[in-house]
């Protein structure tokens, strides 16, 4: 069965700290994954996709198939960091529904 | 930059009564989900929907929910009768293909089944 997972509930940390959230996946062939951030009271926002290999707000992930991780690493965080970060897969063989972890909650302390 | 838009942002109803979410999906794109979260839980599917029709379903999807697409813009999500565990966030979102890159949520509509 496809699935996300997210162990972390809620991360914290202190500004300028190295933050990684934690992603791992189960899909049987090539995933397509993502990175959303939910900052409070806004909508779900793509933070990332696997495909681009792309910098973000300083946000990088590195997809591990060997591991079946996606984690998302931020070397130094920031205040402004602070929201929920859902991982996501596409379903493969669907019209693009996208399968979500449950969700972790980054909070930067100053 | 374009947006996706839910109205209404809250709404409270009575247990049994049918409520109607609604949604403006961006112009251009051509395909529309729909996505709950339950307070505390993860963004679970509800449907997906291409070319006037149901692509796809969950199994939360059952008879008391429908979606229409009425005219052209509007894409709306009815719960026919309402139960106290209908009680969600409820997100839409469209994308112009299903590779999942142009996926654009709305900001959701909280439902509160009282």
């Amino acid at each position: 069965a496809q699935r996300v997972t997210q162990p972390e509930k809620l991360l914290s940390v202190f500004k300028g700290a190295p933050v990684e959230l934690k992603c791992n996946y189960s899909y049987s062939g090539s995933p397509e994954l993502f990175w959303y951030v939910q900052y409070s009271r806004q909508r779900l926002q793509l933070l990332l996709r696997h495909i681009s290999r792309e910098s973000i707000k300083g946000f990088t992930a590195d997809l591990n198939k060997g591991e079946t991780s996606f984690h998302l690493k931020k070397p130094f965080a920031q205040e402004e960091d602070s929201a929920m970060y859902y991982c996501a897969l596409i379903d493969g063989g669907s019209q693009g529904n996208l399968i979500f972890g449950k969700g972790t909650k980054l909070s930067v302390k100053p | 930059e374009p947006e996706v838009t839910q109205t209404p942002s809250h709404q409270v109803t009575q247990m049994g009564q049918e409520v109607i979410l609604r949604c403006v999906p961006i112009s251009n794109h051509l395909y529309f989900y729909w996505y709950r979260q339950i307070l505390g839980q993860k963004v679970e599917f509800l449907v997906s929907f291409y070319n006037n029709e149901i692509s796809e379903k969950s199994e939360i999807f059952d008879d008391q929910f429908s979606v229409e697409r009425p005219d052209g813009s509007n894409f709306t999500l009815k719960i026919r009768s309402t139960k106290l565990e209908d009680s969600a966030m409820y997100f839409c979102a469209s994308q112009m293909s299903r590779q999942g890159y142009g996926y654009t949520f709305g900001s959701g509509t909280r439902l509160t089944v009282v």
